[in-house]
């Protein structure tokens, strides 16, 4: 079957330091995947995403990159700030007709002034 | 454009009673779908709705059900009302397509909590 891994939480980090969030997948197709943030009381936004194999997302300083050798989606950012403080979620979803996405666990990142 | 509408926001249910969410996707989205989220079960996949018809359905009892309109707007429902509901229930809406790369896009999510 097809499942995310990330790495355990909580996370708690200085203003300005760099965060890795690691993220691995199984998949049974070729998946796009996803990082989703989740605010404190909010639904789920889009952070990033990267449909292939060595794309590169990005969005407010968060980078991530595909890489199917080592079936990781690893979520980077050079300098954190406190209102980066949320759950972060990574996903992937299968090439098909259908929207079902497929999340890891979440982890928590707060990120202390 | 508007984004995904979900009401209500919050209720309060008794353990027995059933419940109808509401769901408005963004214009244009034709796909709908449903996300249970618990601190113990995380994010699990209820069912996901395209055309009036459900295409896509997760591993959950019978007592969740959903549909979806003629105008793309869908509702879920949960007959008999257990504590472990409690949940923030998620609508997500998409455009129609085999590309995986397509967007889905949430909703705030319903507060559901059951006594």
């Amino acid at each position: 079957g097809n499942s995310v891994t990330q790495m355990e939480g909580p996370v708690t980090l200085s203003e300005e330091a760099f965060l890795t969030i690691n993220c691995t997948y199984t998949a049974t197709g070729y998946p796009s995947l996803f990082w989703y943030v989740q605010y404190p009381g909010e639904g789920l936004q889009l952070l990033l995403k990267a449909t292939k194999a060595d794309d590169k997302g990005s969005n407010k300083g968060f980078e991530a990159t595909y890489r199917k050798e080592t079936t990781s989606f690893h979520l980077e950012k050079g300098s954190v700030q406190v209102s980066d403080s949320a759950v972060y979620f990574c996903a992937l979803r299968l090439n098909g007709a259908n929207s079902k996405l497929t999340f890891g666990k979440g982890i928590t990142l707060s990120v202390r002034p | 454009k508007a984004g995904v509408t979900q009401t209500p926001r919050y209720l309060i249910k008794t353990r027995g009673q059933q419940v109808t969410l509401s769901c408005s996707p963004i214009s244009g989205h034709r796909s709908v779908s449903w996300y249970q989220q618990t601190p113990g079960q995380g994010l699990q996949f209820l069912f996901e709705y395209f055309s009036e018809t459900q295409r896509n359905k997760g591993n959950f009892p019978g007592r969740f059900s959903g549909r979806q309109f003629s105008n793309s707007r869908s509702e879920m429902n949960v007959s008999t009302l257990e504590l472990g509901d409690s949940a923030l229930y998620l609508c997500a809406s998409s455009l129609v397509g085999a590309n995986s790369g397509n967007t889905i896009y949430f909703g705030e999510g319903s507060w559901l909590t059951v006594v």
